[in-house]
């Protein structure tokens, strides 16, 4: 069975850091651009951020570059996202999602998403 | 970045209704545009891509068309099912999707 399970959200204060994690299985995940997908409370969805399949090609929404860090570990099937400096606005569910494989070229990471996490609620307050 | 401007933002019909929602890209986009259904409390879900392509398993009453700026997402005949939100995704920048177009039954 296809399957992306995130973890690893949470509640964090306004400057402080959170790692979330997707364990992916079912496919060949070596062969696929990875994506992060957020959806704040009663809101509609926001790419947060790609990673193609052999990590060269990167790429962040402007509301999230240079705090937010994304990776993947082909041999482990596993991707994540490291957040610093959390704002009050990056409170959302944040889905883990899976690139369709529009995207052909060796970096590149724009596609389609066709299999999606449950997604892990992350919270920032004081 | 480029912007995806849907519409209606929501959208009551009766089952049987062939029901059009239209997005349109704030540039030339060619035919990369995808559309997804979500429903309450649930992940996305893939229906169509490359504008008018069909996801394996997805019922043929779900269709897309356009290219360029304007595109247009139909359910032929809507069932009591499709009650969800509907969002349109361009992939020719950085993805961004639409704002939503909310699916109710009358």
């Amino acid at each position: 069975e296809v399957q992306l399970v995130e973890s690893g959200g949470g509640l964090a204060q306004p400057g402080r850091s959170l790692r979330v994690s997707c364990a992916a299985s079912g496919f060949s995940f070596h062969n696929y651009a990875m994506h992060w997908v957020r959806q704040a409370p009663g809101k509609g969805l926001e790419w947060v951020s790609g990673i193609s399949w052999n990590s060269v090609g990167i790429g962040y929404a402007d509301s999230v570059k240079g705090r937010f860090t994304i990776s993947r570990d082909n041999a482990k099937n596993s991707l994540s996202l490291q957040m610093n400096s959390l704002r009050l606005e990056d409170t959302a569910l944040y889905y883990c999602a899976k690139g369709f494989g529009l995207c052909t070229a060796g970096g590149c990471y724009s596609d389609a998403f066709d299999i999606w996490g449950q997604g892990t609620m992350v919270t920032v307050s004081s | 970045d480029i912007q995806m401007t849907q519409s209606p933002s929501s959208l009551s019909a009766s089952v049987g209704d062939r029901v059009t929602i239209t997005c349109q890209a704030s540039q030339d986009i060619r035919n990369y545009l995808n559309w997804y259904q979500q429903k309450p409390g649930k992940a996305p879900k893939l229906l169509i891509y490359d504008a008018s392509y069909l996801e394996t398993g997805v019922p043929s009453r779900f269709s897309g068309s356009g290219s360029g700026t304007d595109f247009t997402f139909t359910i032929s005949s809507l069932q009591p099912e499709d009650i969800a939100t509907y969002y349109c995704q361009q992939y020719d920048d950085l993805p961004t999707f639409g704002q939503g177009t909310r699916l109710e039954i009358k």
